[in-house]
């Protein structure tokens, strides 16, 4: 069974700059894994920021970035601000089913 | 514009099936591309994929519960039902529904908290 493998915990200055990443078990992510990005905040539902590598939905903020990196998915964030202090989980598709990471804690600190 | 609202008991006894109904708007689950997800997330823990339903009627299921999940579609209603046989109580979650369009899951709804105890 694959396992998706992402940083625990991050710390990230206001302003900064920080990239999270997405690993499979089975391998390189391509885009093939149709990897999506998702935030959460304490006692809401995701919300949907990134899908296959790189587009952005429409309520997206520019500041965030999908990619492919050294063979994981990536996430970044720029010019990070206080609210995007959250959890930070990535889902990727491997044969036939999806998949999701254990999840980032971002602190903006 | 999409939306999605899970609905179904919150209290189940260890040993019930549990059936869950996703009522969604905005879309048809007939249209090409289209699928409906289920995911659930326990407390404290990390978002688990479940299960999901295309439009065409494929489905398919976490290889881990597999054997205990099923779901099912019903577009005149715009419904999508997942049952999920044998309930114990680490399967106390939230349970969610999500909107997938193109490999992107760009809509969820608020998801129900289902407590297993007896």
């Amino acid at each position: 069974q694959t396992v998706v493998t992402q940083e625990p915990s991050l710390t990230v200055s206001p302003g900064g700059t920080v990239t999270l990443t997405c690993a499979s078990s089975t391998g390189a992510v391509t885009s093939g894994y149709y990897p999506n990005w998702f935030q959460q905040k304490p006692g809401q539902a995701p919300r949907p920021l990134i899908y296959t590598v790189n587009n952005k939905h429409s309520w997206t903020p520019a500041r965030f970035s999908g990619s492919l990196l050294g063979g994981k998915a990536a996430l970044t964030l720029s010019n990070v601000q206080p609210e995007d202090e959250a959890e930070y989980y990535c889902l990727i598709l491997n044969g036939g089913t999806w998949v999701f990471g254990g999840g980032t804690k971002l602190t903006v600190l | 514009q999409i939306s999605l609202k899970e609905s179904g008991p919150t209290l189940v006894r260890p040993t019930q099936t549990l059936t869950l109904t996703c009522t969604f708007s905005g879309f048809s689950l007939s249209t090409s591309g289209v699928g409906v997800n289920w995911i659930r997330q326990s407390p404290g823990k990390a978002l688990e994929w479940l299960a999901l339903i295309y439009w065409d009627d494929g489905k398919r299921y976490s290889p881990s519960l597999r054997s205990r999940l099923s779901i099912t579609k019903d577009t005149s209603k715009n419904q999508v039902v997942l049952t999920m046989t044998n309930m114990d109580p680490v399967d106390t979650a939230t349970y969610t529904c999500a909107h997938l369009y193109r490999s992107g899951f760009d809509h969820w709804g608020q998801g129900i908290m289902v407590t297993v105890s007896s």
